[in-house]
């Protein structure tokens, strides 16, 4: 069965340092891989995507995300975390061709000033 | 454009209620879609359509109708409502069908409790 991964339900940072955010992915073929952001009480929000390419990929308000085939992963970065960026990041893949969006469980980032 | 909206914010309904949460888009997408989220689960896909006239079933299909008459809207239907259908509802567009390296654009959602 396909599915999506993100083994973290909680990541705490001190603002300033860097932090990760992990997924990894069971897709077959070579599926397009998303991260969305939740604030509280909103709707999810578009941060990046990968498509194909460069490994690394960049995106809103200073993150990016490494892809790696090899270990089926796409981990959200970002060098500097701020307060602001607290909240709920959701990865997500799509198979290429398909229609159906299967999205991780989520992991909440908590940035402690 | 005013993006994806979804009406009502807030519901509360009786088990064995039907209701209907609408969804309305304005960037002429062509995708659109419905997502449950339920805490420790992320988001899963109740129905999706690639157009007006054309909807399948996504991950968690039962207790849910849709239809697709017209490029703008997307309701979903509750039939008959059960205490497991507490959830916060996301409706979703994107730009074009197929393969979907699109983004998903999504709405600000609709509490559900169901009594």
């Amino acid at each position: 069965a396909q599915s999506v991964a993100q083994p973290e339900d909680q990541v705490n940072v001190a603002e300033g340092n860097p932090l990760t955010v992990k997924c990894t992915y069971s897709v077959s073929g070579n599926p397009y891989l998303f991260w969305y952001v939740q604030y509280p009480n909103r709707g999810l929000q578009f941060l990046l995507k990968y498509i194909t390419g460069d490994n690394l990929v960049k995106g809103s308000y200073g993150f990016e995300a490494e892809f790696n085939k090899s270990q089926t992963s796409f981990h959200l970065k970002k060098p500097s975390a701020l307060v602001s960026d607290s909240a709920l990041y959701f990865c997500a893949v799509i198979s290429r061709g398909g229609f159906k969006t299967i999205f991780g469980a989520g992991t909440r980032l908590f940035v402690k000033a | 454009n005013a993006g994806v909206t979804q009406t009502p914010k807030f519901q509360v309904l009786k088990t064995g209620q039907s209701m209907t949460l609408q969804c309305a888009q304005d960037m002429n997408h062509e995708y659109m879609s419905w997502y449950r989220q339920d805490p420790g689960m992320g988001l899963r896909l109740i129905h999706y359509s690639v157009g007006a006239g054309i909807t399948d079933q996504g991950e968690v299909p039962n207790g849910y109708n849709v239809s697709r008459s017209t490029t703008e809207d997307f309701p979903l239907r509750l039939l008959s409502a059960a205490p497991s259908q507490t959830s916060v509802y996301f409706c979703a567009s994107s730009p074009i069908p197929s393969g979907s390296r699109e983004t998903q654009y999504f709405g600000p959602g609709t509490r559900l409790l169901v009594l």
